[in-house]
């Protein structure tokens, strides 16, 4: 069974510029989460989807941080303009939904801002 | 809300030596609790879980029990080899403020053996 799909693998920018990562979950997962992960930190929820509906973006900074999953599938998540604080690792993870259910995380986008 | 606790790192042992990492929890409902491991340069791959109160959860020598009592959920191996330094996070399942599952993680303690 494939894995949750994550690209690019790592990108550098800087400062003000945008960037975009994209996650393909596992075949049939209605659920779909953004972790954000700071070097030396645990993950944090950026946003959650259920099937292409958000069920929750409380701490996804909304004034650069956007994230859509318009068919219920993949989705892509953008940063606009990016911050050095940014920098971090991307986590996009999936699962059945039903609470106790393993949650799978892709690799991983890692992100340096300079 | 939800909170998870680990103790901070790094823990460095010699290889074959015993492993505890604690962890502890708060939560308003019922959690499934997880174990996940993070290799240098690799994503999060799932080490054990436990779904209710003293459940073990075990993989790859590895095992932790769901104490509700005293909301732990304490990581321990027996003889740890030098392949298991890792970055290591617990980490609760609950219906979030959605109402589907969420996970939230600990800080995560790394491991370091030594041959």
């Amino acid at each position: 069974e494939a894995g949750v799909a994550q690209s690019p693998r790592y990108k550098i920018i800087e400062k003000r510029q945008s960037v975009a990562f994209w996650c393909n979950p596992i075949s049939g997962h209605a659920t779909l989460y953004w972790y954000q992960q700071i070097l030396g930190q645990g993950p944090k929820l950026l946003i959650q989807f259920q099937n292409n509906g958000v069920v929750d973006d409380s701490q996804l900074p909304k004034d650069r941080f956007s994230a859509e999953r318009l068919k219920g599938v993949d989705s892509t998540l953008k940063i606009q303009p990016a911050k050095l604080e940014d920098s971090a690792v991307y986590l996009c993870a999936s699962t059945q939904g039903a609470q106790g259910n393993t949650i799978y995380f892709g690799e991983g986008s890692w992100l340096t801002v300079v | 809300g939800n909170s998870v606790t680990q103790m901070e790192g790094p823990v460095t042992l010699s290889e074959e030596a015993f492993l505890t990492i604690n962890c502890t929890y708060t939560a308003t409902g019922y959690p499934s609790l997880f174990w996940y491991v993070q290799y240098p340069g690799e994503g999060l791959q799932l080490l054990l879980k436990a779904t209710k109160a003293d459940d073990k959860g075990s993989n790859k020598g590895f095992e932790a029990t769901y104490r509700k009592e005293t909301t732990s959920f304490h990581l321990e191996k027996g003889s740890v080899q030098v392949s298991d330094s890792a970055v290591y996070f617990c980490a609760l399942s609950d219906r979030g403020n959605s109402g589907y599952s969420t996970l939230t993680f600990g800080k995560g303690t790394m491991l370091l053996v030594s041959p």
